[in-house]
């Protein structure tokens, strides 16, 4: 069974630019977490989905930051206009359908530069 | 809101001393608890994990933590340090009340490092 896949792990990106970040969630979770790592900090929740829902995105950034989890395919957050703030690792988790004290399995994240 | 705190953002031990990581929580009601690991330049992977029941938990490589609703602490312990511990270790809770999901809120995080 595989784990919280995402995909690419480093990506670095001009200022200006866009990146997109995908999330293959584990197998039978139908629950997907965006979380923010900045340098030296602890994560910070951005959003929360469910397949072509949006349940809580009351950590993402007003503008500029998106996220989807389509019917079909992965989970991904957008960055348009890249700023070097945005410089982080960002790693997607996955839950199976809420149960209280699920535990929620992370990926092995993603790490954005932003040059 | 609940909140996370982690006393002491860096934790210096030797090797086979006593591991002690600080987790305190605010929380309206005692929330469900969780440790992490990380190690670097990887993902979280859980250590252990508190919902119900015995307030002593114990986990994986050796560490155990325990759950005081007095103190709302959760204390991350290890009797005898290892060189493969030094890593990344955050605390975390999650609202049992929570509908929308088991979204986490964590703390800052303790780097430990483990000395020869």
């Amino acid at each position: 069974n595989a784990g919280v896949m995402q995909n690419p792990r480093h990506l670095v990106r001009r200022r200006g630019q866009e990146a997109r970040l995908r999330c293959s969630p584990m197998k039978g979770h139908s629950h997907v977490y965006w979380y923010r790592q900045l340098p030296e900090e602890g994560l910070k929740f951005m959003v929360y989905l469910q397949k072509e829902n949006i349940i809580d995105e009351s950590g993402m950034p007003k503008e500029r930051f998106s996220a989807e989890f389509p019917k079909e395919g992965p989970s991904i957050l957008r960055i348009q206009q890249v700023v070097r703030g945005d410089s982080a690792a960002y790693f997607c988790a996955s839950s199976p359908p809420r149960q209280p004290g699920n535990t929620i399995y992370f990926g092995e994240g993603s790490w954005l530069t932003v040059v | 809101a609940q909140s996370v705190t982690q006393l002491g953002s860096h934790v210096s031990v030797s090797e086979g001393a006593l591991v002690l990581l600080r987790c305190n929580y605010s929380s309206s009601v005692p929330p469900y608890l969780f440790w992490y690991v990380q190690y670097p330049n990887q993902g979280l992977q859980l250590l252990l994990k508190y919902t119900t029941g015995a307030t002593l938990v114990k986990g994986i490589n050796g560490f155990e933590a325990e759950f005081k609703k007095s103190e709302t602490s959760f204390h991350l312990t290890k009797p005898s340090a290892h060189m493969s511990d030094a890593a990344e270790y955050f605390c975390a809770v999650s609202d049992v009340n929570n509908n929308a999901g088991n979204m986490l809120t964590f703390g800052g995080g303790t780097r430990l490092m483990v000395k020869p």
